[in-house]
């Protein structure tokens, strides 16, 4: 159980294009979504928590015009990259929060790589 | 400030040899503690956490983690380390009232060689 996707796994996109990407909990309903941004060799940055039927709360830093988050549904959230450049390339990781027996905790989706060019 | 850290870039353990992956934590309360393995070019894979009970949790590919709440440390051992276990290993902490929310360690660079 707690099985998250991510779709697609990997997107080459050209400079000033808006790439999507889907994040769905497969087995179970989450309120609460993440979103993070992975560069080569560093930790995981959150970008944003984004709660279904409500506006998504960005980090510090984040653009929210340029990283535009939806919940619409309780098992899918998605992340439009607007207007892409070079510079937005990078793993883009998803998580929802779900229970493990009576605990709340993250489970994670396997990642998107984002090239743009 | 709340905080992760993972004091070691890189651990290089010969094949065989036991290892360990250093976590230590500043977060209040009585937090949840996981670790978290990524290969190159994957997404996260879940190795194993503390919630409460046993100080000692076993886990996933023979790993186990030691939770200390007196020196407030998570630290991951393997008693026998194999050359697949290289990878990037991530130390993280929540705080049951944050609703989910994770605080990363910077990961952990471990290299076996054969």
């Amino acid at each position: 159980g707690a099985v998250v996707s991510q779709h697609p796994s990997w997107v080459i996109c050209k400079s000033g294009t808006s790439v999507k990407i889907e994040c769905r909990s497969l087995d179970f309903q989450a309120t609460t979504m993440f979103w993070y941004r992975q560069f080569p060799k560093q930790s995981l940055m959150l970008m944003a928590t984004s709660n279904e039927g409500s506006k998504a709360t960005y980090e510090q830093g984040v653009e929210k015009d340029k990283f535009l988050i939806n919940h619409a549904s309780l098992t899918l959230s998605t992340l439009t990259v607007t207007s892409a450049h070079p510079e937005d390339s990078s793993f883009y990781i998803c998580s929802a929060g779900g229970t493990s027996g009576s605990y709340n905790e993250q489970f994670f989706g396997p990642g998107t790589r984002l090239t743009v060019l | 400030a709340q905080s992760v850290a993972q004091p070691e870039d890189q651990v290089n353990v010969a094949e065989g040899n036991p290892l360990t992956v250093k976590c230590t934590y500043s977060v209040s309360g009585n937090p949840y503690l996981f670790w978290y393995v990524q290969y190159p070019n994957r997404g996260l894979q879940f190795l194993l956490k503390y919630i409460t009970g046993d100080n000692l949790v076993k886990g996933s590919y023979g790993f186990e983690a030691e939770f200390n709440k007196s020196q407030t440390s998570f630290h991951l051992k393997k008693p026998s380390a194999l050359v697949s276990d290289s990878a990037l290993y991530f130390c993280a902490v929540s705080n049951p009232d944050s609703n989910y929310q994770l605080i990363w360690g910077a990961g952990t660079k471990l290299i076996i060689k054969p």
